[in-house]
């Protein structure tokens, strides 16, 4: 059964204390694995896409990762205002389905 | 650009009325896609629109159905409103290529449903 499953559900960090955030799948022939940002109760916000293992990708201080079972989403020197929750979201090409996880709330203090 | 445009950004139903919601996507994106999206969880997927027909559709009742018109805008239609459709209503749009139909997909702001 295709799954994504984020980790950990919840982060609170220091302003500057770097950490990952982790997306693991089990999906039938990977596609394409996608990362946004949404604020509360607004819609998501397009991050990254990463197709194929070994494949990185950087904004600002956000670096996306990918190998073949887990993408990880490393937060450099967070600022207050990337508090948010960060969703993964991979597309399984053999079941033409794009499978979301539950997201991570990441709450950064000044 | 206008990215992503959605209304109404609120609106409040009783049970068993109808509702339709509309989204704008993207200027040179073809594709619609709606999701439905409850406090603490991630977008559940509705259903995708591309040249005017439904193409996919997730695991929710005939209730709902959409639309999608020649200039790519789409609607969301929802009928007996039930209680457990109050949520965030989030419409992402993206431009199909090849065979993939989940490239990059960008998202409106959303309409927020309560049912009362």
């Amino acid at each position: 059964e295709d799954q994504v499953t984020q980790s950990p559900e919840a982060l609170r960090l220091q302003e500057g204390e770097s950490s990952s955030l982790n997306c693991s799948y089990t999906v039938s022939g990977l596609r394409g694995l996608f990362w946004y940002r949404q604020d509360p109760g607004k819609g998501p916000e397009f991050l990254f896409t990463l197709y194929s293992a070994g494949e990185e990708k950087e904004k600002e201080r956000l670096k996306a990762t990918l190998t073949k079972k887990e993408s990880f989403l490393h937060i450099t020197a967070p600022k207050p205002e990337d508090s948010a929750t960060y969703l993964c979201a991979v597309y399984a090409g053999n079941n033409r389905k794009l499978i979301w996880g539950l997201g991570t709330s990441l709450a950064v203090n000044p | 650009d206008a990215g992503v445009t959605q209304s109404p950004t609120h609106l409040i139903k009783t049970r068993g009325q109808q509702v339709t919601l509309r989204c704008s996507p993207k200027s040179g994106h073809d594709t619609v896609s709606w999701y439905q999206q409850a406090l603490g969880q991630g977008p559940q997927f509705i259903f995708q629109y591309y040249e005017e027909e439904e193409r996919q559709r997730g695991n929710f009742p005939d209730r709902f159905s959409g639309h999608q018109f020649p200039n790519y805008s789409s609607e969301l239609n929802v009928n007996a409103l039930l209680l457990g459709d109050s949520a965030l209503y989030l419409c992402a749009s993206s431009q199909r290529t090849g065979r993939s139909s989940y490239n990059e997909q960008f998202f409106g702001p959303g309409t927020r449903l309560t049912v009362l």
